[in-house]
């Protein structure tokens, strides 16, 4: 069975740093890509970041580029996210997601881990 | 302000059917594939349908996804009460370059 569980949430301050864990089981970590998805309250699912089967090439969404850092270690079965200078709009559930082969879906999602970045 | 638009709730008796549209453009659902979740209270998103209208192995067949233009529909027959839950779209937009998602819709089984 495929497993994803998120860890690392929690409430910092702006400006404050965060990082998000996921480990994987029931299946080959190694050969798929991996995603962090966010929902903020209120709004809809909004992709963060993705990294490539080896961690050779990684994507973010203009929000978070230079702020947040997206890596993984396959011996491990874990996918990381590093969140720097956060701010109040990151405020978030983040879900963790398997990306399907083909046609750019998610087969597989985490519970999530909520953020709160708050004073 | 999401980029696929969905109605924020929907509601209908046990039993019945009921319908949520998930509306885009060219650049999303009009040139890709579509995909639709579902988040029951405090557990992981599911994949109900890919590919406009495949149901991945498990889901029942009172799940059903259509797409049209720039439009896709999630289906629902059958309902149950345990079927409430938010039901969320996504397709690849070509111009973004991104994976872009609805708001989301809370279905409530009356």
């Amino acid at each position: 069975e495929v497993q994803l569980v998120e860890s690392g949430g929690g409430l910092v301050q702006p400006g404050g740093s965060l990082r998000l864990s996921c480990a994987a089981s029931g299946f080959t970590f190694s050969t798929y890509w991996m995603s962090w998805v966010r929902q903020a309250p209120g709004k809809g699912l909004e992709w963060v970041a993705n990294i490539k089967q080896d961690g050779t090439d990684k994507y973010y969404v203009d929000s978070v580029r230079g702020r947040f850092t997206i890596s993984r270690d396959n011996a491990k079965n874990s996918l990381f996210l590093q969140m720097n200078s956060l701010r109040a709009e990151d405020t978030a559930i983040y879900y963790c997601a398997r990306e399907a082969p083909w046609n750019y879906y998610y087969d597989y999602w985490g519970q999530g881990t909520l953020v709160t970045v708050s004073s | 302000q999401s980029v696929l638009t969905q109605p924020p709730s929907v509601s209908a008796a046990p039993g019945q059917k009921v319908t949520i549209s998930c509306s885009g453009s060219s650049s999303n659902i009009g040139n890709n594939y579509v995909s639709w979740y579902q988040r029951l209270p405090g557990t992981a998103p599911k994949l109900l349908i890919y590919d406009n209208n495949q149901r991945p192995s498990g889901i029942p067949d009172r799940f059903s996804g259509s797409k049209s233009g720039t439009s896709a529909t999630l289906g629902i027959t059958g309902l149950q009460t345990g079927d409430e839950a938010d039901y969320f779209c996504g397709v690849w937009d070509s111009s973004l370059s991104v994976r872009v998602f609805g708001g989301g819709t809370k279905l409530t089984v009356l």
